[in-house]
């Protein structure tokens, strides 16, 4: 079967590292994907990881353990628009994309 | 912004009517995939679309179909709508290539109500 969990929701204060963990079972593996959605909007991408090991980007960072089928989403000094929800989604061999519930993050002055 | 753009922005239909929403992917790219997000939930696929015949299929019943055009526009068809049916409905594009991995771009969804 497939399941990807991730918390449904998280809160921090503003200028804090904060880290979103996601784990998966799934059947095939293309690589892991974070996005962010802000309410009322589409997904945009942020990071995709295929090896094991850390992406760093900006603020943001993501990693990625194949053989724990585990991964998270690092946001450092975080910011008020920091504020969204953060997909984590599977890459399957047949090119879609399986997503997990989200996790809402609320960032507070 | 990601160059995907869909139609309608909004639309309320009843139980029973059919719906057709309109995708425009980004230019270049070949794939088109749906998805349907319910309120405080992940995206779930519906189905994909690979120079314009369908590439894969999610758990949806056979009153969600889709068509993909040589322009690599897409639609999504939903006959008999159901109460449940009320989602954000989003579209993607991406370029497939051999040994790529499959970054999707995300259009700014279609909300659809049922009543």
């Amino acid at each position: 079967g497939q399941n990807i969990d991730q918390p449904t929701e998280m809160t921090a204060t503003e200028g804090a590292i904060v880290q979103i963990n996601c784990t998966y079972q799934t059947s095939g593996f293309n690589g892991l994907f974070w996005y962010q959605q802000h309410a009322g909007e589409a997904p945009t991408f942020l990071s995709y990881n295929v090896l094991d090991g850390l992406e760093e980007k900006g603020r943001f960072s993501s990693f990625l353990s194949r053989s724990k089928g585990y991964s998270y989403l690092l946001l450092k000094e975080l910011q008020m628009k920091d504020s969204a929800s953060y997909l984590c989604a599977v890459g399957s061999n047949t090119g879609k994309l399986i997503f997990g519930q989200g996790t809402t993050l609320q960032v507070k002055p | 912004e990601t160059g995907v753009t869909q139609s309608p922005t909004h639309l309320i239909k009843t139980r029973g009517q059919q719906v057709t929403l309109r995708c425009s992917s980004q230019s270049g790219h070949n794939t088109v995939s749906w998805y349907q997000q319910a309120l405080g939930q992940g995206p779930q696929f519906i189905f994909q679309y690979y120079r314009e015949e369908e590439n894969g299929r999610g758990n949806f019943p056979p009153r969600f179909s889709g068509l993909q055009f040589p322009n690599y526009s897409s639609e999504l068809n939903v006959n008999a709508l159901e109460l449940d049916d009320s989602a954000l409905y989003l579209c993607a594009s991406s370029l497939v290539l051999a040994g790529g991995h499959n970054e999707q771009f995300f259009g700014p969804g279609t909300r659809l109500t049922v009543l």
